[in-house]
C-alpha cells in the first residue's frame, strides 16, 4: 500500500518565518505534488515535480518554493510566511502514466500568526 | 478562476437516499475525470474515475454520469449510508500536462 507521510500534522509559525513542509513517499513514484486546501476553494495546486531536481509551477506558486533532491522526498518552502498562507497543505504522489491516481498524505495544518 | 465548478457546497441526505453532486468544466482539453473522497483528518483518496469516451461508469453504489457536449459530469451515490459522509471532490486532468484540477468540494452528510 502506498504511503505518503507528511512530517507534521499541525504547525504554528509566526509571520515572516521561513517554513519547511516535508513529504516522503515510499512507492518510488516519479510524480509528486503540493496542494493547499481551503474551504470553498477546494484543492489548489502549488507546485509539482516529475523527477528529481525538476519542478513546475502550479496554479498558485506565489510565496512558495519547492525542493526535490531525492526521489522520495518533496519539500514545500514558505520563504516568508504570511497570514494568508494559513491553510491545510496536502502532498501527493503518483506514478506514470498520467492517469494513475494521486495518493495523498493526511495533510499539515499550518497556522501563521 | 475556477476551471472546474462543483455544486452543491454541502448536501444532507437521508440514509437510503440518492446523493448527487455536479461538476462543470470549460477546458475541452480535459480528458480524465476522477472523483476523490476525503474523510475528516485524512487525505483525499480516489473513489471512481471516467474517461470521456463513455457516458457512464458504475462501481458498486457509485456512478459517474458524463455529458461531453454539456461539459458536465456528476457523481451519484445510490442507497447512501452514514459511512458515506465525507467531502467529495471532482477533478479534471489534461493529459498533456498531468496536472489535476479540483473542484471546490462538497460536504455530504448522510443522516441515519
Amino acid at each position: 500500500d502506498v504511503k505518503v507521510t507528511q512530517s507534521s500534522r499541525y504547525l504554528v509559525k509566526r509571520t515572516g518565518e521561513k517554513v519547511f513542509l516535508e513529504c516522503v513517499q515510499d512507492m518510488d513514484h516519479e510524480n509528486m505534488f503540493w496542494y493547499r486546501q481551503d474551504p470553498g476553494l477546494g484543492l489548489r495546486l502549488i507546485y509539482f515535480s516529475y523527477d528529481v531536481k525538476m519542478k513546475e509551477k502550479g496554479d498558485i506558486p506565489e510565496g512558495y518554493s519547492v525542493s526535490r533532491e531525492k526521489k522520495e522526498r518533496f519539500s514545500l518552502i514558505l520563504e516568508s510566511a504570511s497570514t494568508n498562507q494559513t491553510s491545510m497543505y496536502l502532498c501527493a504522489s503518483s506514478s506514470p502514466p498520467v492517469y494513475s491516481p494521486l495518493h495523498f498524505g493526511n495533510g499539515t495544518r499550518l497556522t501563521v500568526t | 478562476q475556477q476551471q472546474v465548478k462543483q455544486s452543491p457546497q454541502s448536501l444532507i441526505v437521508q440514509k437510503g437516499g440518492i446523493s448527487i453532486i455536479n461538476c462543470a468544466y470549460e477546458n475541452t482539453a480535459f480528458d480524465y475525470f476522477p472523483w476523490y473522497q476525503q474523510f475528516p483528518g485524512k487525505g483525499p483518496a480516489l473513489l471512481i474515475a471516467i474517461r470521456p469516451d463513455v457516458s457512464e461508469k458504475k462501481e458498486g453504489r457509485f456512478t459517474i454520469s458524463f455529458n461531453k457536449s454539456a461539459k458536465q459530469f456528476s457523481l451519484h451515490i445510490m442507497d447512501s449510508q452514514p459511512g458515506d459522509s465525507a467531502t467529495y471532490f471532482c477533478a479534471a486532468r489534461a493529459g498533456n500536462t498531468g496536472k489535476l484540477i479540483f473542484g471546490q468540494g462538497t460536504t455530504l452528510q448522510v443522516k441515519p
